[in-house]
Parts: C-alpha cells; structure tokens; sequence
C-alpha cells in the first residue's frame, strides 16, 4: 500500500498569506494525484487532479505540482473561505490512499 | 450537473451486513471510462477508500476490509451499490459515494450517509 504523508498536520495562516500544503508518497504514483478541500459538515470537494490540473470552478490561486513522490498543493493570495482541512490522494495503486489531511486555521 | 445521493440503514447491529446504494445523475455508467467509488470517514478522523466499480464491471477493492466488500452497478437505474458484510463498531462513519473517472479518481461527491454501529 501507498502510504501518503502530509505535512504539516496543522497550520496558522492569515488572510492574504501564502500558503503551501506537502504530500508525499512512499513510492512513486506518476502524476497520479488529486486535492481535496473539505470544510466541517460538507463532503470534500476537488481542487486538483492528476497533480496539477484545476477542477472545474476552482479558483486560480489554488496551485497544484509534483511527480512521483513529492507533491505541492499552494494557495496563492488566502480567503476566508479558504479555511478548511486539505486532503491529498494518490490513485496510482491500489488501494486508493488519502494522507491524513492538513488543517488551515487562521491566526 | 453531476448528482450523487447516498442512502442506507442508519443504524445496524453487529455481526450485520451494511447495504448502502448510490443514485445518480448527471453522467452513465456506461460510459467508457466511468466508474462510482465509495470512501467513508469515522467523525473527526480521516478518509478512507474502500472500492470502485467501472463501465465495464471492473472492479478493485480495499484490501484493508479483506472479503468484507462486494460493490455492483445498476446502469440503468443509474445506482451503484456497496454491501459490507460482518459490521462491527469500527465500520461507524459517514460513506460518500463519488464519480470516479479511471484518470481523474474522485471528482465529484455526494452528501454522505451516516451509520451507525452499535448493540
């Protein structure tokens, strides 16, 4: 099984910060990645697939990138609404597997 | 617009099989390509795949859950099913249902159906 390590597990950010969320994979999945956004009380929603292609009606200042095993997914210019746990998933292999999620808070 | 909307028992004793089904618009399961994945999440913990079902009845499981999954379509009533047998407190979660285009994974979701485990 592909294990998929996020990092950091938390994180304090402002509004108008840079932020960059990391995944990363125990063996390579290509570019066989997708990031999900997930808000309390909603199912997650897609932002990224394939490692670097925004989903339909994602805003631009969502940025994904990487190959292999070493994966970025970074907000450019952070909302409000922004604020929501983050989960990457590698679907290069079976079985599917999701990294334990980051948290956005604000500061 | 792509729809999904899961349902099932609610609540269930242990030892009992979970019946969950999947309706959905918006796009065919015949379609080349297409397929419906199920993903559940324990409350405040993380996600976790369980199994997916293509266009052509192929069909790829978690290992994790062992012989404990069958998922099946109905592609004209535009359903996808996952029964899992033998439940036990630790099967408590919510389960989504999701598109699952074999190049894309998960792309769009539905609400979530939650069940609950307990004697």
């Amino acid at each position: 099984e592909t294990v998929m390590t996020q990092s950091p597990t938390s994180m304090s950010t402002s509004i108008g910060e840079r932020v960059t969320l990391n995944c990363k994979a125990s063996q390579s999945v290509g570019i066989n990645v997708d990031w999900y956004q997930q808000t309390p009380g909603q199912s997650p929603k897609l932002l990224i697939y394939g490692a670097s292609n925004r989903h339909t009606g994602v805003p631009d200042r969502f940025t994904g990138s990487g190959f292999g095993r070493d994966f970025t997914l970074t907000i450019s210019n952070m909302e409000a609404e922004d604020l929501a746990v983050y989960y990457c998933l590698q679907y290069g292999s079976i079985p599917y597997t999701f990294g334990a999620g980051t948290k956005l808070e604000l500061k | 617009q792509v729809t999904l909307k899961e349902s099932g028992p609610g609540i269930l004793q242990p030892s009992q099989t979970l019946s969950l089904t999947c309706t959905f618009s918006g796009f065919s399961l015949s379609t080349y390509g297409m397929g419906v994945g199920w993903i559940r999440q324990p409350s405040g913990k993380g996600l976790e795949w369980l199994a997916n079902i293509w266009w052509d009845d192929d069909k790829y499981y978690n290992p994790s859950l062992k012989n404990r999954l069958t998922i099946s379509k109905d592609t004209s009533n535009n359903q996808a099913f996952l029964k899992i047998t033998n439940v036990d407190t630790a099967d408590t979660a919510t389960y989504y249902c999701a598109r699952s285009p074999r190049t894309v994974a998960p792309d769009y979701w539905g609400q979530g159906v939650m069940v609950t485990v307990s004697s």
